[in-house]
């Protein structure tokens, strides 16, 4: 069973800029959750989504968006991109959100910006 | 309000030793207790698990011992191995369908 992949692994974008990230869950997950990982903040939760639902959202600007299609693959979307955006965007799947044991996460997407 | 504090930030260990990375968390709410490893361009993984019913969880050379009065827990590695040189989070979450809250994770280098 292939795994969670995230598309691109690498992005270079300059300030102002938007940015659209993909994952695509491992098949049968419903689930998707994003984190934004950075050496001082640790992983950040940013959002959830369940049956194209947000189920919950964390602390982030509205400049961070997301949705997830009927085929449980999801996007986020960065907005007028900011130095402090560079991070390692990580996306995690799993059956549905009760079944934590399942949550397995994607390789990642590296966003630098310049 | 930081949700769970992991401890300690990097950690040094002799091969063969026992490394022990400690996290606590305030909210009695949570009953799921993951611990993920994370190798340096990889998403993390989940390593293993426990819940509030039980005190100790043992998986191979991994176990988490949890101490539910004192809202701490922790994830002891035997035998430590280079191989186990690499980054590991805690995790906090409510099985109601919250969200999976991680510490700042511990940078663990083995040294041969």
């Amino acid at each position: 069973k292939a795994g969670v992949t995230q598309t691109p692994r690498y992005l270079i974008k300059t300030r102002g800029q938007q940015v659209t990230l993909s994952c695509s869950p491992i098949s049968g997950h419903r689930s998707v959750s994003w984190y934004q990982q950075t050496p001082g903040q640790g992983l950040q939760f940013l959002f959830e989504y369940f049956s194209e639902t947000q189920r919950n959202k964390g602390n982030f600007p509205g400049r961070f968006s997301g949705r997830q299609f009927s085929n449980s693959r999801s996007e986020m979307n960065v907005s007028t991109l900011e130095l402090g955006d560079s991070a390692l965007y990580l996306c995690a799947s799993s059956l549905n959100p009760w079944n934590t044991d399942t949550q397995y996460f994607g390789p990642g997407t590296r966003l630098t910006v310049l | 309000q930081q949700q769970v504090k992991q401890s300690p930030q990097s950690l040094i260990v002799q091969k063969g030793g026992i490394s022990i990375i400690n996290c606590a968390y305030e909210n009695t709410a949570f009953d799921y207790f993951p611990w993920y490893q994370q190798f340096p361009g990889k998403g993390p993984a989940l390593l293993i698990a426990i819940r509030p019913d039980v005190s100790e969880k043992k998986e191979g050379r991994f176990t988490i011992s949890f101490n539910k009065s004192a809202k701490q827990f922790s994830l002891h590695i035997m035998d430590s191995q280079p191989g186990d040189s690499a980054t590991y989070f805690c995790g906090v979450k409510k099985s109601s369908g919250d969200k999976l809250t991680f510490g700042t994770g511990t940078r663990l280098a083995v040294r041969p």
